[in-house]
């Protein structure tokens, strides 16, 4: 069955440092998404992303993050300098279509540890 | 904008015992509510959705959840609990207007007691 694959697992960085969390979407979705999770937490959406530019994007995705299609498989999310703060589960998503009765399938997700 | 809350975060049953997860949502338009399943060290995996008609909606496991318009609610309930069902679980909703994004709740972590 079709799944949504990311890498790594664990991620370990120090404060300041840039991550980039890589995501291989569905082959044949075109939606994709990134969402986190900080413990205890709600799950929360950082942004969405289609036709290669970003569709929809929430507060908690300012200029520190970005994202990029760099290829026809991969997805990926990039924190600039990282803080404190930004540990959490980071969650990839993708979706056949936009239309929001529409299923997103998750990734397992990359813990990012921040020291 | 929409939110979901999940009362309990935490809920115990029996193995054999009735599983009540309990979501209520807040929408000004018609909500699309998604219940999903996140078990140890693995994604979210989608049980059931709702987006129109019926309003029991039966799912994978033996999960059903029931869209009430009038109480605002899509609680997730499943006849005998098994202890495969341990999990956290977490209940979702989207809409066409506004914040298009999937909004979830909280989660609601399911402790199965043998």
């Amino acid at each position: 069955e079709p799944e949504v694959t990311q890498t790594p697992s664990h991620q370990v960085t120090q404060m300041g440092q840039e991550v980039i969390l890589r995501c291989v979407p569905i082959s044949n979705h075109l939606y994709f998404y990134w969402y986190r999770q900080i413990l205890g937490q709600k799950v929360e959406f950082l942004v969405s992303f289609y036709n290669n530019e970003i569709s929809e994007k929430s507060e908690i995705f300012d200029d520190q993050f970005s994202v990029e299609r760099p290829d026809g498989s991969n997805f990926t999310l990039k924190i600039r300098s990282t803080k404190l703060e930004d540990s959490a589960m980071y969650f990839c998503a993708s979706s056949e279509r936009t239309a929001s009765n529409t299923e997103l399938f998750f990734g397992s997700g990359t813990q990012l540890s921040v020291l | 904008a929409q939110s979901v809350t999940q009362l309990g975060s935490h809920v115990s049953v029996s193995e054999g015992a009735l599983v009540l997860l309990r979501c209520n949502y807040s929408s000004s338009v018609p909500p699309y509510l998604f219940w999903y399943v996140q078990y140890p060290n693995q994604g979210l995996q989608l049980l059931l959705k709702y987006t129109t008609g019926a309003t029991l909606v039966k799912g994978i496991n033996g999960f059903e959840a029931e869209f009430k318009k009038s109480e605002t609610s899509f609680h997730l309930t499943k006849p005998s609990a098994h202890m495969s069902d341990a999990a956290e679980y977490f209940c979702a909703v989207r809409t066409d207007t506004g914040r298009r994004a999937l909004t979830f709740g909280s989660g609601t972590r399911l402790q199965v007691q043998p």
